[in-house]
């Protein structure tokens, strides 16, 4: 599994309250991907980085923020959860290459937003 | 921008029966890669595609990639329980380290 691990697993939140989801690993990899799953959409691209503090913006990066000040750690935050944002989030890190290295994921955030 | 197109989104089999599941990009891929995901469980990688017209298999599995590099498709002959999850195609826009993922198939296989 690459050593990765996220937490929480599971979130229970209201609407409006921040929430920040966390993805560590063990094996000092540059390319770090947030991911949300939600039924009929699979997994859609939220931000990714390729450095510390090398971020970008992937498909539906509206209402996230993520931060990465360490190698191992890449963080996502909702500002202000909104019902919309739940979902199931996956963090994976690419092993072997930014254009070809293949993805290991971690186990997945269930967020609930009340 | 991309749009990595998967069909069909859900088909069911008999054990036994063989299964194929297509994606399809509207710009020309560098390369491609399928990853299966089973139910509750994480997307694991199961392999790449590179060349042109390149197929690899897998035990069971065969994977294609079109001569234009622009579709690619899984098939899986007599399936299993064991193959029950959901499959994904995934592109990398060259250029950028973008996984763009399609929208999956999910396989249902009845004993």
């Amino acid at each position: 599994d690459a050593g990765i691990t996220q937490s929480p697993r599971h979130k229970v939140t209201e609407t409006g309250t921040p929430v920040t989801l966390r993805c560590h690993q063990t094996e000092n990899h540059r390319y770090m991907y947030w991911y949300r799953q939600d039924p009929g959409h699979g997994l859609r691209l939220i931000h990714y980085s390729y450095g510390v503090k090398d971020t970008d913006k992937g498909e539906v990066s509206d209402g996230y923020s993520v931060s990465r000040s360490k190698t191992e750690d890449f963080l996502l935050t909702l500002e202000s959860a909104t019902s919309s944002q739940t979902s199931v989030y996956f963090c994976a890190i690419s092993v072997g290459g930014p254009n070809t290295g293949e993805l290991f994921f971690g186990e997945g955030s269930r967020l609930t937003v009340l | 921008g991309q749009q990595v197109m998967q069909i069909p989104q859900y088909q069911h089999v008999q054990e036994g029966e063989d299964f194929t599941t297509y994606c399809n990009s509207s710009t020309t891929l560098s390369n491609i890669q399928w990853y299966k995901q089973r139910p509750g469980g994480h997307p694991v990688f199961l392999i790449q595609l590179v060349k042109s017209g390149e197929v690899k298999k897998q035990k069971r599995l065969t994977f294609q990639f079109g001569e234009a590099k622009k579709n690619s498709s899984l098939h899986i002959t007599a399936t299993q329980t064991t193959d029950v999850g959901t499959y994904f195609c995934a592109e990398v826009t060259s250029g950028t380290y973008k996984y763009i993922f399609g929208t999956g198939t999910r396989l249902k296989v009845l004993a």
